[in-house]
């Protein structure tokens, strides 16, 4: 299995409500990403989020990590129909013997 | 701030082909991915370049796959001879060093095996 899995895969929301996503990974990091993937686009990085810090805040978005249950969530708030996309986790173990490893992702619809 | 730019955009090919990947980073970005992004997956990372040294290759399936990047700017991804399980989208990006940097992720390059 991967190093970092999204949940759930899917989401369908409606605008002006929040979006949450999970991330879950298996090794020791040093830092999380999480990108988002607009279809047929190339990836966009959101926010990065270091092992010693909990939560960051960017814009609408809110990230927060959990290093002792390896995990991190992707908060979108009042979310937009712009907002649909695919949304990465992607966890940095450099310094734990693996490289940069990405998630599956999650599927977001923010339905107008 | 110009992006990175990969060429070419499409590619189709019959297996046993090969074919090349071209990919210029961000000004100033020492360090360089490539990725392949199998529909419906996250992208898995082929290889990572430190100016013009290999950093991983761990995944890059080496009897068919070779990847340079010459003078520590453009690189090239090439696949000879090319199998179905090929066809995916292959993604460059690159940041200012490794480690803690947020990746600049070209177009990608969408190839097809028939």
């Amino acid at each position: 299995s991967q190093q970092g899995e999204e949940d759930p895969q899917a989401l369908s929301i409606q605008e002006g409500e929040n979006a949450t996503m999970n991330c879950s990974y298996k090794t020791s990091i040093n830092n999380l990403q999480w990108y988002r993937q607009n279809s047929g686009r190339g990836l966009v990085h959101l926010i990065l989020i270091r092992s010693n810090e909990r939560e960051k805040h960017s814009g609408r978005l809110r990230v927060t990590l959990d290093t002792s249950k390896k995990s991190s969530s992707l908060l979108i708030t009042a979310s937009r129909a712009a907002d649909t996309a695919s949304y990465f986790c992607a966890t940095d173990a450099t310094d734990y013997g693996q490289n940069f490893v990405f998630g599956p992702g999650t599927r977001l619809s923010v339905l107008p | 701030e110009a992006g990175v730019a990969q060429s070419p955009r499409y590619k189709i090919i019959e297996k046993r082909q090969s074919v090349a990947f071209w990919c210029n980073p961000i000004s100033g970005h020492a360090t360089l991915y490539w990725y392949q992004q199998i529909l419906g997956q996250g992208p898995k990372l082929l290889i990572q370049f430190q100016n013009n040294g290999v950093v991983d290759d761990s995944q890059l399936p080496k009897d068919r796959f070779s990847a340079e990047r010459l003078k520590g700017v453009d690189s090239t991804l090439k696949i000879q001879p090319a199998k179905l399980e090929d066809s995916a989208v292959y993604l460059c990006a690159s940041s200012l060093a490794a480690g803690s940097y947020e990746q600049y992720f070209g177009p990608g390059t969408r190839l097809t095996v028939t």
